[in-house]
């Protein structure tokens, strides 16, 4: 199976700041995605990155893939309190899609 | 609606009852998925639908879950002899397909308690 496995597992910051969440995964990729869950219930896709994409941008977020080191990383700038969730990265390849256990983020007011 | 909905939302059953939890997908997808997650867990992956076919039922616990897509639209998850640590959230999932760039869309899930 293919799975990405979220580091930290948990991060609390001070809102205005910025939020720096990894991935790591073992095989080879299509694309990588990013998905945020809030209160335990269904997940909202966030951006996707394809396998030859180093950078995108969507809004306060910025996710870099490094195919090389198989790493992935969501940046979340000028925090709020909303973006207090879990998110989770789900490479997609051909394998069986699995996701990892997610980086549970806490903004203070 | 314009997304995926679940049905019931929450379900409280007895030990050894049966189950049923119905996904409806975006209209138009063919794929489907099921999930379930635990708390502080990630969702673990169930089973997909490519169309009305269970492409990959590779993650059925085991033979007491079941899930059926007659018309390649709406799912029933089936759960038989339902026991306690099968109590969890059930997530559905669709997408356009199972392509290379094709993101899932999830509903809100059905939080299953067996008592």
């Amino acid at each position: 199976s293919q799975q990405g496995e979220e580091d930290p597992q948990a991060l609390s910051i001070q809102e205005g700041e910025n939020a720096t969440m990894n991935c790591s995964y073992k095989t080879s990729i299509n694309n990588l995605q990013w998905y945020r869950q809030n209160s335990g219930r269904g997940l909202v896709h966030l951006i996707l990155i394809r396998s030859n994409e180093r950078e995108k941008h969507s809004g306060r977020l910025r996710v870099t893939l490094d195919t090389s080191k198989k790493s992935s990383s969501l940046l979340i700038t000028a925090s709020r309190a909303a973006d207090t969730a879990s998110y989770f990265c789900l490479p997609q390849g051909a394998q069986k899609l699995v996701f990892g256990q997610g980086t549970r983020l806490t903004i203070n007011p | 609606g314009a997304g995926v909905s679940q049905t019931p939302s929450n379900k409280v059953t007895e030990k050894g009852k049966y189950v049923e939890l119905r996904c409806d997908p975006i209209s138009g997808h063919t794929a489907l998925y099921w999930y379930r997650q635990s708390l502080g867990q990630g969702p673990e992956f169930l089973i997909y639908f490519q169309g009305t076919g269970a492409a990959d039922d590779s993650g059925l616990p085991n033979d007491r879950f079941f899930a059926v897509r007659p018309e390649g639209s709406v799912s029933t998850l089936k759960i038989q002899r339902t026991e306690r640590g099968d109590s969890a959230v059930y997530l559905c999932a669709s997408s356009l397909g199972r392509g290379l760039y094709n993101e899932q869309f999830f509903g809100p899930g059905t939080r299953l308690t067996v008592l």
